[in-house]
């Protein structure tokens, strides 16, 4: 069982869609980063969210933090397909900073 | 550029050899992660070293071994190595509450 639990484990949408990827945990995170990889390279940091009700924008994708920083969102407005990648969550507890914690992860595939 | 540097790139060996992985963290960074993401799957954490210590442990498999250097770079060791073991492993560097930073990964097939 994975501390994260990641939804949806597959995307695959139009171009100009909308698409929300969710990241749920029964734990307490001090700050949850998400992240995108494309094929045969290193995930790259998207974002860091720290605040319970944080919300965080990048251009089209906007990040969410729950209010009890248990969980989190990443919304897509009018996906694009440069957007396709593996988007993962990451997270770390209050009580072991050192550690990470990974979802599983969404493939997100947007067709042109 | 993330500011991790991992080499090589692309390694191919075959079943029974032994393999060095080499990673350069952020500069700044006392912490290097070492992970292993098989196709179409998520990262496996496998080990963590702090300031040339080992931190933590994870799905790390008794074949393999890394080190930390006083220069803060890190080596991952595989050993008698398995067709299963071909995978993507990536280094990746932190510092105190700071998020990872990913290098590009080296991509290890065992034939």
């Amino acid at each position: 069982t994975q501390l994260l639990e990641q939804s949806p484990q597959f995307l695959s949408i139009q171009e100009g869609e909308n698409l929300t990827v969710y990241c749920n945990s029964s734990s307490v995170f001090s700050s949850l980063q998400w992240y995108r990889q494309e094929p045969g390279e290193g995930p790259v940091l998207l974002v860091t969210v720290v605040t319970g009700g944080e919300v965080k924008k990048l251009k089209r994708l906007t990040f969410q933090f729950g209010d009890a920083r248990k969980d989190s969102s990443l919304h897509i407005t009018a996906a694009q397909p440069g957007d396709t990648g593996l988007y993962l969550c990451a997270g770390q507890v209050e009580y072991n900073f050192n550690k990470f914690y990974f979802g599983s992860g969404t493939k997100l595939n947007v067709k042109p | 550029d993330s500011g991790v540097t991992q080499t090589p790139k692309h390694l191919i060996t075959a079943t029974g050899q032994r393999v060095t992985l080499r990673c350069s963290p952020r500069s700044g960074d006392l912490s290097v992660y070492w992970y292993q993401q098989s196709l179409d799957q998520g990262l496996q954490f496998l080990i963590q070293y702090y300031n040339g210590e080992e931190r933590a442990k994870g799905n790390i498999l008794e074949r393999f071994s890394a080190q930390q250097f006083p220069d803060l770079h890190s080596e991952l060791n595989l050993s008698s190595l398995e067709l299963g073991d071909s995978a993507l492993y990536f280094c990746a560097s932190s510092v105190g509450l700071s998020p990872l930073h990913f290098g590009n990964g080296t991509r290890l097939t065992v034939t």
